[in-house]
């Protein structure tokens, strides 16, 4: 049981480039959240999704987009990336029912 | 608009002491309240959590004391221990989006 795995672990981008952070559970989760965080910030949701074909936008959403096209895959794509993108991101799922959140391990984003 | 104010920045703590970690909400429609702990390099991991309907509530050394009134509550980490250095995020979940919303965070270390 492999929980909320997201790849790659450190990734470096130029300005404008375009990328795609992976993020895959194996608990059957319907909610899957991205998170990015911050020195002194916490973490802000970026998208959301309640379920396959369904997602939503969170506090800071411009500049990324996602889909969900099955239960297990919930991808987040940097359209053109930005410096202010530099961050740490976070996968996270829910299931049905349930009130606590299980994390990825994270993906640390350096745009130059 | 920070809507889960958490404080402080950063605590250290004598081994065997007691570490608090306070937090304040300001949308009354948030009906859940975990405390995530974070160490280097890793996701955050569910701690403990609250409902608004109980006032406190203990899992070994850890306790939250929750004041629905005061919109506050706080973090109790009896008999600190250095293995409990890392990063405190409080959170509240519930509103439109019923997603988290997290604290900044609080840096923890526990001189042994």
């Amino acid at each position: 049981n492999a929980g909320v795995t997201q790849t790659p672990k450190f990734q470096v981008l130029k300005t404008g480039q375009s990328m795609t952070l992976q993020c895959a559970q194996d608990m059957n989760h319907e909610y899957m959240s991205w998170y990015r965080q911050d020195p002194g910030m916490g973490l802000r949701l970026i998208h959301y999704s309640v379920g396959a074909g369904i997602t939503d936008q969170g506090e800071v959403p411009n500049g990324y987009n996602v889909s969900r096209s099955t239960t297990e895959d919930f991808p987040l794509r940097l359209l053109s990336a930005a410096p202010s993108q530099t961050s740490v991101y976070f996968c996270a799922s829910r299931g049905q029912g349930r009130w606590g959140y299980t994390f990825g391990s994270g993906t640390r984003l350096t745009v130059v | 608009q920070q809507q889960v104010k958490q404080s402080p920045q950063s605590l250290i703590v004598q081994k065997g002491g007691i570490s608090i970690i306070n937090c304040a909400y300001e949308n009354t429609a948030f009906d859940y309240f975990p405390w995530y702990q974070q160490f280097p390099g890793k996701g955050p991991a569910l701690l403990i959590a609250i409902r608004p309907d109980v006032s406190e509530k203990k899992e070994g050394r850890f306790t939250i004391s929750f004041n629905k009134s005061a919109k506050q509550f706080s973090l109790h980490i009896m008999d600190s221990q250095p293995g409990d250095s890392a990063t405190y995020f409080c959170a509240a979940k519930g509103g439109s989006a019923r997603q988290l919303t997290f604290g900044s965070g609080t840096q923890l270390t526990v001189l042994p």
